[in-house]
Formats: C-alpha cells, sequence, structure tokens
C-alpha cells in the first residue's frame, strides 16, 4: 500500500464549479500535512498547510482527520488558472522533517 | 522565485553514464531534499543532506549519491545511469530550525536514451 494515496482523477470541471480532493495515508506518525500544487512541467508549490481545525484561504478549504488519517482539499468557485496538479504531501516530522512523502497528484482541468 | 536554483535544466545522457545535478539553496536554509518525479507520478524522495551530512535516504540504490557543500548547495550524482533514471530531478531547501515549508527549485529534466 502507499503511503499517501491520491485519486488521480482527472477531474475535469466548468468555471465556478466546486470540486473536492480527498487522501490517505498510511503512517500514524506523520506531524504535518499540506497540499501542493503544479503546474505542467514547473516544480510544486505550497498551495496550502492541513490542520486539524481545518483552514481557508480564499477559495480552498483544507480538512484534517487523524484518526481516519484522511485529508481533503476543497475548491469553490473554480477558475481557469486552477487547472494542475494537486499533490497530497506528508512530513513524519522530528528527524524526518523535510522528508515529505507525496501522493501521485490529482490532475484538474477547469474548461470555459 | 523560491530563490532554490537548479542546474542543468535539461540533460540527455546515454545509458551507463555518471551524471552530476547541482542545486543552490535558499538563503539561510541549511537543509536540501532531492526527490525524483517520474511521468504523472508525485515526486519520491531520494535523500537529504543537513549542513554536509546525509540526514536520511528513501529507497534509492548507492548509485545514487550526494554532497553539501559548505555554504549549502549540493550535488546529486548518478553513476551507471539506467533508462528508468529519466525523470525530473527536484531540490528542495527548507531550515531545520522551526517549521517552514519547503521551497523547490524548478528542476532538472534528465532524459537516458
Amino acid at each position: 500500500r502507499k503511503e499517501v494515496e491520491q485519486d488521480p482523477g482527472p477531474f475535469n470541471v466548468p468555471e465556478g464549479a466546486t470540486v473536492a480532493f480527498n487522501c490517505t495515508y498510511s503512517n500514524s506518525a506523520s506531524q504535518s500535512f499540506f497540499w501542493y500544487r503544479q503546474d505542467c512541467r514547473k516544480e510544486p508549490k505550497l498551495l496550502m498547510s492541513v490542520y486539524s481545525s481545518g483552514n481557508e484561504d480564499g477559495r480552498f478549504t483544507a480538512q484534517l482527520n487523524r484518526a481516519s488519517q484522511y485529508i481533503s482539499l476543497l475548491i469553490r468557485d473554480s477558475k481557469l488558472s486552477d487547472s494542475a496538479t494537486y499533490l497530497c504531501v506528508v512530513n513524519k516530522g522530528g528527524t524526518s522533517y523535510g522528508k515529505l512523502t507525496f501522493g501521485q497528484g490529482t490532475i484538474l482541468t477547469v474548461h470555459p | 522565485e523560491t530563490g532554490v536554483t537548479q542546474s542543468p535544466t535539461h540533460l540527455i545522457k546515454t545509458r551507463g553514464q555518471q551524471v552530476t545535478l547541482r542545486c543552490s539553496s535558499q538563503s539561510g536554509h541549511n537543509t536540501v531534499s532531492w526527490y525524483q518525479q517520474a511521468l504523472g507520478q508525485g515526486p519520491q524522495f531520494i535523500f537529504q543532506y543537513y549542513r554536509e551530512e546525509e540526514n536520511g535516504r528513501g529507497n534509492f540504490p548507492p548509485r545514487f549519491s550526494g554532497l553539501q557543500f559548505p555554504n549549502y548547495s549540493s550535488e546529486l550524482n548518478v553513476n551507471a545511469l539506467e533508462l528508468d533514471d529519466s525523470a525530473l530531478y527536484l531540490c528542495a531547501s527548507s531550515s531545520k530550525t522551526g517549521v517552514t515549508e519547503a521551497f523547490f527549485g524548478q528542476g532538472t529534466r534528465l532524459t537516458v536514451v
């Protein structure tokens, strides 16, 4: 079983739609959680960190359920510019800090 | 811009050859991690360097090796290249003091023919 699993999609949605991505992780020792965004042939960039209390950044909302080892990302009012691959990322923390474990990514295409 | 630079941006090598990829970390960051991203996959952790010492390694064979220099820049060396080594190689710099994000360079796209 992969340490971090995501639905690879692709997700094809119209502008203005709401889309949700899910991710599960297997290592209960994981301490930090992130969503990264990767545009085609570019490097991953941090979209947002994910906290147990849930956090929101504009149109983006991230949730973490430690008991279920489940992470989600909700994008509201999708824009064309949201088209990208979204990577669920987990860090075990402690001496493992900075050694990120990535899911395979979920491809999102937003069309007019 | 993240301040993390990698060179070269693209590279074509022949199977069996050796390659060296370079990474300059962001100012103030003392930790560099290297990742391999095959087409259609998420990045996979190769190893990490902290203050010139290897600080953890992923599931990669010994022909993948690295160095970190006193200015915290880093090299990734791959010997005896195989076709499956074709991938985007990413380095990420971070700081061990406090919880900070990892900043990625633009990557080196390696093609082994």
